[in-house]
């Protein structure tokens, strides 16, 4: 199966700041990758699916790249709300397979 | 709007079987998309665990497939979770979800604890 690795496990940055956040996939799989965030005790939402294509409702500071093996979700200005867990997930191939997850902390 | 509400019980006994069921509202269950179980052991990322599709075929992973059954129930619009052999392990947050290739939609998610 396709292993999807998160870097780094924790990132720590201040309200208003940028956060760059990375997934890279054992193999390629084209831009077959969609974002989550968690918060604590609530499900996982979506934010980014097709690696750059932002969900409904989801707003313009977060936003995707990347295709292959290396991806990045990137938040342009951190706002309080945004301090979560964030999973990458793979679905060009099953069984799908999420990373292991980034916690965004102030 | 498509909702998804799981069900059932919170507590479960060693080497039982864990079942859940998840409640579709908002939409048809039998005339389109997948729908998966996920879950998350305390403190650990997500694990997929299977889904089945409108059609009621199914796709388990491996490391569950001897022993989880997923089954869909279009009359009631709810598909079903069966986890047998349950140990601490299996003790998490289960989801189910709505996906065609990623998951839009999530249930709120139920917590299973496997003890005696």
């Amino acid at each position: 199966e396709i292993v999807m690795t998160q870097s780094p496990a924790t990132l720590s940055v201040s309200p208003g700041e940028r956060a760059t956040l990375a997934c890279r996939a054992s193999q390629y799989i084209r831009s077959n990758v969609a974002w989550y965030q968690q918060k604590l005790g609530q499900a996982p939402r979506l934010l980014i699916y097709g690696a750059s294509t932002r969900a409904t409702g989801i707003p313009a500071r977060f936003s995707g790249s990347g295709s292959g093996t290396e991806f990045t979700l990137t938040i342009s200005s951190l706002q309080s709300e945004d301090f979560a867990v964030y999973n990458c997930q793979q679905y060009d191939t099953w069984p799908y397979t999420f990373g292991q997850g980034t916690k965004l902390e102030i | 709007q498509v909702q998804l509400q799981e069900s059932g019980p919170g507590l479960v006994k060693p080497s039982e079987t864990l079942s859940l069921t998840c409640t579709v509202s908002g939409h048809s269950i039998s005339s389109d998309y997948y729908w998966g179980w996920i879950r998350q052991p305390p403190g650990k990322g997500l694990e997929w665990i299977g889904s089945i599709y409108h059609s009621g075929k199914t796709f388990y992973t491996a490391s569950f497939k001897s022993r989880v059954t997923i089954s869909i129930d279009t009359s009631k619009n709810q598909f079903s979770l069966n986890l047998s052999s349950v140990t601490a392990a299996d003790t998490a947050v289960y989801y189910c979800a709505k996906y065609y290739y990623y998951m839009d939609v999530w249930g709120k998610g139920t917590t299973v604890t496997v003890s005696s």
